[in-house]
């Protein structure tokens, strides 16, 4: 099994649904992100969480939500979708300290029509 | 805060060429420095990393030097090949305060035979 595991991987979605991304992962970490990746902007933070009740707000928070079900489950919500949410959604998960490594989901490519 | 600059894409290089990926950052302190890279269809995963000034990343014929007077990291491989193909992203961590990993805009490199 992957070690973070993303549900679903890919979604199509009406503008203005809700939908919900699925995170989990078994490193037994404290610390998760969802991030987004668009065609030249490389990866941009939406939400990080530290541990199940500290959730933070990264760069680019506006229009999504996430809750922190369990250490080891992270999900980003799309209240109501809208055409420029349509990107690569990682979700990702790393020890405590600032040297180590970050290890990725394989990513929800999400399309908002 | 804390960001990172790499240089744009796409890099395209025949086999055995040798590849310099340039990389820059901006951060307080000592940060931790990365290379992360992409497949395609696939999630980052960790390439190499330097913790500190002067250390050497490598893995994979890849190697980085961390260069804190230059405030610099750039990825270098001797000869290249085909299956290096992919996006190639650098990433910083702050060793203090929050630790979020901060995503250069990453360079997509192509490999001919």
């Amino acid at each position: 099994d992957a070690d973070v595991t993303q549900t679903p991987r890919n979604r199509i979605t009406k503008t203005g649904k809700r939908i919900m991304l699925e995170c989990s992962q078994t490193k037994g970490h404290d610390r998760m992100y969802w991030y987004r990746q668009d065609p030249g902007l490389g990866l941009r933070l939406i939400y990080y969480s530290f541990d199940v009740k500290d959730i933070n707000k990264g760069e680019i928070s506006d229009g999504y939500s996430v809750s922190r079900q369990a250490q080891a489950k992270f999900s980003l919500s799309l209240e109501s979708a809208i055409p420029n949410q349509t990107a690569l959604y990682f979700c990702a998960t790393r020890a405590g300290t600032g040297g180590t490594e970050a290890f990725f989901g394989q990513g929800t490519r999400l399309t908002v029509v | 805060g804390n960001s990172v600059t790499q240089m744009e894409g796409p890099v395209t290089l025949s086999e055995e060429a040798f590849l310099t990926i340039n990389c820059t950052y901006t951060a307080t302190g000592y940060p931790s420095l990365f290379w992360y890279v992409q497949y395609p269809g696939e999630g980052l995963q960790l390439l190499l990393k330097a913790t500190k000034a002067d250390d050497k990343g490598s893995n994979k014929g890849f190697e980085a030097t961390y260069r804190k007077e230059t405030t610099s990291f750039h990825l270098e491989k001797g000869s290249v090949q085909v299956s290096d193909s992919a996006v190639y992203f650098c990433a910083l961590n702050s060793n203090t305060g929050f630790q979020k990993l901060v995503f250069g805009t990453g360079t997509r490199l192509l490999v001919s035979p």
